[in-house]
């Protein structure tokens, strides 16, 4: 079974670019996670996904940030324009259920804005 | 305002001992709680899990236990491998919601 896949693998882009990161979740996986790691860090939630409705997007830090899941399989998160403390990594997890269970997570798109 | 703490930034364990991490917590609603494990340049990968109806699980070398009282969780590891080296995440989530990282604790596990 194939695991939660993350492109690109790493993005260096100037500032006020624009760039799309994508999450192909586990097969079967309703939920959705996106998260990022900034400077070595706590992991810090972005936002949730069920299937292609978003169930909680609390921590989308502004408007800068769009996510998307059409049809509710893979997933795109978009920085536009990019800023110097986008940089990160930005990890996307996937679980069966919503509840009481793991999460799986990608290897990781490591952005840096320059 | 961090929910989940691990107030351990580092630590290190001889080959063949025990490693403890210790994690804790502040929202009682926190009802499903993991531990991952971290190599450079990897994604986290799920460890062990405990669920708050529960004091204790166990899974080979690696057992967490749950003080709900005291807000309090920490992952055994007995005995330590050199391949444990990695950073480690506390998790918890809520009735379902996303999970809240703490900040990590690197274990070095020396030969």
């Amino acid at each position: 079974e194939a695991g939660v896949t993350q492109f690109p693998s790493h993005s260096v882009i100037e500032k006020g670019q624009t760039v799309t990161l994508r999450c192909d979740p586990i097969s079967g996986h309703d939920n959705l996670y996106w998260y990022r790691r900034v400077m070595g860090k706590e992991i810090k939630f972005l936002l949730h996904f069920v299937k292609e409705s978003k169930q909680d997007e609390s921590g989308m830090p502004n408007n800068r940030f769009l996510a998307e899941r059409t049809g509710g399989t893979y997933s795109t998160l978009k920085v536009q324009p990019a800023e110097l403390e986008d940089s990160g990594v930005y990890f996307c997890a996937s679980s069966q259920r919503q509840g009481g269970t793991e999460a799986f997570f990608g290897q990781g798109t490591r952005l840096t804005v320059v | 305002d961090q929910q989940v703490k691990q107030n351990s930034p580092s630590l290190s364990v001889q080959e063949g001992r025990i490693s403890i991490l210790n994690c804790d917590y502040t929202n009682s609603m926190f009802d499903y709680f993991l531990w991952y494990k971290k190599y450079p340049a990897e994604g986290p990968t799920f460890l062990i899990s405990i669920s708050s109806i529960k004091d204790k699980n166990e899974d080979g070398r690696f057992t967490v236990f749950l003080n709900k009282s005291a807000k309090h969780l920490s992952l055994h590891i007995v005995p330590s491998q050199p391949g444990d080296s990695a950073v480690y995440f506390c998790a918890a989530s809520a009735n379902g919601q996303n999970f809240v990282f703490g900040p990590g604790t690197r274990l070095s596990v020396l030969p």
